[in-house]
């Protein structure tokens, strides 16, 4: 199966801008791997925060936006907040299986 | 209110079986994709699979073929992972979500496989 490879960390400022990126082995990532990305804090289930690219929750803060960048998908963080600090995972679906990646754990420091 | 709530998880031997449950209350279920994710502990999330509204569609990660089974019972508004021939490294946590935009999780059942 395929391998999706994220940023294994970021540190970001308060108040700053991050992007973090999913890219996917069998290359570029488009619209039909319907990229998701998720937020983890610790001890806690996922968050889906993002889905299809760019289509947020009625829970997502508007800080957070999705795209596609580069041949990869991205989240990016504008005004980081103290509580944004966690673990960040894409999801890509690949004609029937799903694959996530390894993660990105984004610190706010 | 939408509610995911896993069960059937524990300590079970190498080699050995257990059954997972997630039931779902607060939506229409037979409307929905289910997915099974897991996470090992200290690990990052892994998709184990899926399955469509009405059973005739399923996917699994390679890792798990041949040994787990994704089935749902749209009566008892419930979705089950029949998992066999269990290995230490499928030790995690079993989540089940709702594949709507994976908008709904259930707080996962620990799976612990080891003699």
């Amino acid at each position: 199966q395929a391998v999706v490879t994220q940023e294994p960390s970021l540190t970001v400022s308060p108040g700053g801008t991050v992007t973090l990126t999913c890219g996917s082995s069998t290359g570029a990532v488009s619209r039909g791997h319907r990229p998701f990305w998720l937020q983890q804090k610790p001890g806690q289930a996922p968050t889906t925060l993002i889905y299809n690219v760019d289509i947020k929750h009625s829970w997502t803060p508007a800080r957070f936006s999705g795209s596609l960048l580069g041949g990869k998908a991205a989240l990016t963080l504008s005004g980081a907040q103290p509580e944004d600090e966690a673990d960040y995972y894409c999801l890509l679906l690949y004609s029937g299986p799903w694959v996530f990646g390894g993660g990105t754990r984004l610190t706010v420091l | 209110e939408v509610q995911l709530v896993e069960s059937g998880g524990g300590l079970v031997q190498p080699g050995g079986s257990l059954r997972l449950s997630c039931a779902a209350s607060g939506f229409t279920f037979s409307n929905y994709w289910m997915k099974w994710v897991r996470q090992a502990p200290g690990k990052g999330l892994e998709w184990v699979a899926n399955i469509k509204e009405d059973e005739s569609e399923k996917y699994y990660v390679d890792s798990v073929k041949g040994r787990f089974t994704i089935s749902r019972d749209n009566a008892k508004n419930s979705v089950y992972l029949q998992m066999n021939s269990l290995r230490v490294e499928d030790t995690a946590v079993y989540y089940c979500a709702r594949d709507s935009g994976l908008d709904y999780w259930g707080q996962g059942t620990l799976v612990t496989v080891s003699s």
